[in-house]
């Protein structure tokens, strides 16, 4: 079964700095990468996906992210954050089934 | 659109009590799906129904059972709760049909805390 790693358990920054959160997954095979963005109190959200073609992808409010496929990774960025980028992040990975495997999510905390 | 609609939002219940965690969806998703989330694990999967009339475990579906009551409701059965089951619960769908690229859909959880 594939294993997902997300490098930080929580970042903390201030407005306008730049964030890059890490995402590690183990599974050799073709692989479906997303993105989940869940701010305090909502469910899950769809920030981004990549499933085949440009490895840099664009999702909403701003943020993007690369698949690198030699490196098994698929890091979420975005150049400036606002303190409304508070919230919990999760990268998550299929590998061509109905199973959807989860990293342990990071936290960010931007500071006003 | 209601998207996916869980109830209900809070429970507490005791130890070995029973109860059922309803969800519905409004998309016309094939497949729907059960999560717990856990501080420091992320979301784990329950149980996952591909298709309407279809059910299969997922990675931690010991003490749970599940019913895809139709193609729209799926429900999370609890027979005996214990407190390890204390988690925040999500359910999901997603188009399916072998396209697995479409992202799922999740409703706004279930707190259930079991004393």
């Amino acid at each position: 079964a594939q294993s997902v790693s997300q490098h930080n358990h929580h970042v903390i920054l201030s407005e306008a700095a730049s964030l890059e959160l890490g995402c590690n997954y183990s599974y050799g095979g073709t692989v479906n990468l997303f993105w989940y963005v869940q701010y305090p109190g909502q469910h899950l959200q769809l920030l981004l996906k990549y499933f085949s073609g440009d490895p840099l992808v664009k999702g909403i409010k701003g943020f993007e992210a690369e698949f690198i496929k030699s490196k098994f990774s698929f890091n979420l960025r975005k150049p400036s954050v606002q303190w409304s980028d508070t919230a919990e992040y999760f990268c998550a990975v299929n590998a061509g089934d109905y199973k959807l495997s989860f990293g342990a999510g990071t936290t960010v905390t931007v500071r006003a | 659109n209601a998207g996916v609609t869980q109830t209900p939002k809070f429970q507490v219940l005791k130890t070995g009590q029973s109860m059922t965690l309803q969800c519905a969806q409004d998309m016309n998703h094939n497949s729907m799906y059960w999560y717990r989330q856990d501080p420091g694990m992320g979301l784990r999967l329950i149980y996952y129904s591909a298709s309407e009339g279809t059910t299969d475990k997922g990675e931690v579906p010991n003490g749970y059972n599940v019913s895809r009551l139709n193609k729209r409701e799926f429900s999370l059965r609890l027979e005996s709760a214990a407190p390890s089951q204390t988690s925040v619960y999500f359910c999901a769908s997603s188009l399916g049909q072998g396209d697995f690229n479409q992202p799922q859909h999740f409703g706004d959880g279930t707190r259930l805390s079991i004393l």
